[in-house]
């Protein structure tokens, strides 16, 4: 079964480090998001990504995110300078279609930022 | 991902009982809702989806009910099994863009 994947499993970094999390979305899918889930809370919504432009984002995604898809397989998310507030799960999803349809996610990248 | 919150409800059942799991969501303009399965450590897993066109939907061994009127959305598993611990997030969308907005989450525990 197709499936969403996630690199690293795991990222330690120091504060005011660039990271980049890194996922593969299901071949044939043609829209990409990502969320967070900060540790006991909510799963929340970051940006949403189609035609190699970000189409809808969250009060969250600021400056400091960016999102690119270099090629034709990743899709990545990148923190320009971490904050100990950006330690949480990140979890790409990718899904065929637009709106009322289902997102497959990914295994989740944990970030922690000391 | 982990959702190991001190303050998740928590719902537990004995192996082989009905679960229900409720939801309220804050749109009137949601037309689209998603329940996901979170294990420890992994994403969430898609289990079943319903339009607001409808008010029940049955999957294998799972119902998910929707009530517009009181915002209410719930999910119901029958002859729960240990392997349906999780914690359990409804999730609407509502077609005016692609996010989804989720819930908080509810810790189902089987107890064998």
């Amino acid at each position: 079964e197709p499936e969403v994947t996630q690199t690293p499993s795991h990222q330690v970094t120091q504060m005011g480090q660039e990271v980049i999390l890194r996922c593969v979305p299901i071949s044939n899918h043609l829209y990409f998001y990502w969320y967070r889930q900060i540790l006991g809370q909510k799963v929340e919504f970051l940006v949403s990504f189609y035609n190699n432009e970000i189409s809808e984002k969250s009060e969250i995604f600021d400056d400091q995110f960016s999102v690119e898809r270099p090629d034709g397989s990743n899709f990545t998310l990148k923190i320009r300078s971490t904050k100990l507030e950006d330690s949480a799960m990140y979890f790409c999803a990718s899904s065929e279609l637009v709106g009322n349809t289902e997102a497959f996610f990914g295994q989740g990248t944990r970030l922690t930022v000391v | 991902g982990e959702s190991v919150g001190l303050h998740l409800p928590t719902l537990s059942v004995q192996e082989g009982d009905n679960s229900i799991i409720n939801c309220a969501y804050s749109n009137s303009a949601s037309d689209y809702f998603i329940w996901y399965k979170q294990e420890s450590g992994k994403g969430p897993q898609f289990i079943i989806d319903i339009r607001s066109n409808m008010d029940k939907r049955q999957g294998q061994r799972v119902t998910v009910l929707l009530n517009k009127t009181v915002k209410h959305l719930s999910l119901q598993i029958a002859a729960t099994q240990p392997g349906d611990s999780a914690v359990y997030f409804c999730a609407e969308n509502n077609n005016a863009g692609n996010m989804l907005t989720f819930g908080g989450g509810t810790r189902l525990m089987v107890k064998p």
